[in-house]
């Protein structure tokens, strides 16, 4: 069993609707959170940033951790073609060594 | 100010050949971290360099080597190329390898092509 896990997809819906994207891991030591956004051949970059449990609002984009399920959330409000990319979660201990999730590919249709 | 770089962009490389991969991290960062991203996979964690020495390994057999220079900058070596060797490899850094709340940030990577 992996230690993170995460729907790989595809997922296509519709501009403007609000997109829901998931993980759950196992490791339980886990305390900080990420989201990362990847367009085609290119790097990871740092969307959502959380430490514990709680959410985070950042523009369109929340963040929610439940330790307690170990299950994080990515929520995109009013989506645009341009969210269209993968999206990666990640985790980690207090050690900088981060786990990812597969990543799940997400398509805005105009 | 200038993000992490990496080069070169893209590499051919056959079986059994040797390869350097480059990074130099973010202004004012101190630590380097690479990781090894499989075609539709999610990056794995390779190793991490901080003070020029290696702080953490992932699951990586040793033909997979690495080194830090004094101006933070960093290279992955990768001996005896198997065609699974073939990647995205990405370069992260952060600052502190000890300091918890950091953050990493990435480069664009170097894609690896093993024929």
């Amino acid at each position: 069993q992996k230690e993170v896990e995460q729907d790989p997809g595809p997922l296509s819906v519709p501009e403007g609707a609000i997109v829901s994207l998931n993980c759950t891991y196992s490791n339980s030591a886990f305390q900080y959170f990420m989201w990362y956004r990847q367009y085609s051949r290119k790097g990871p970059e740092l969307l959502m940033y959380t430490y514990s449990s709680g959410n985070k609002e950042d523009g369109r984009f929340t963040a929610q951790v439940d330790k307690s399920s170990k299950y994080i959330s990515l929520f995109i409000r009013d989506s645009q073609p341009s969210d269209s990319a993968t999206y990666l979660c990640a985790m980690r201990t207090g050690a900088q060594k981060l786990v990812f999730g597969q990543g799940t590919r997400l398509t805005i249709n105009p | 100010d200038a993000g992490v770089t990496q080069s070169p962009t893209h590499l051919i490389k056959t079986r059994g050949q040797q390869v350097t991969l480059r990074c130099s991290p973010k202004s004012g960062h101190d630590t380097v971290s690479w990781y090894q991203q499989a075609l539709g996979q999610g990056p794995q964690f390779i190793f991490q360099y901080y003070e020029e020495e290696e702080r953490q390994r992932g699951n990586f057999p040793d033909r997979f080597s690495g080194h830090q220079f004094p101006n933070y900058s960093s290279e992955l070596n990768v001996n005896a190329l198997l065609l699974g060797d073939s990647a995205l490899y990405l370069c992260a850094s952060s600052f502190g390898a000890s300091r918890s709340a950091d953050t990493q940030y990435f480069g664009p990577g170097t894609r690896l092509t093993v024929l």
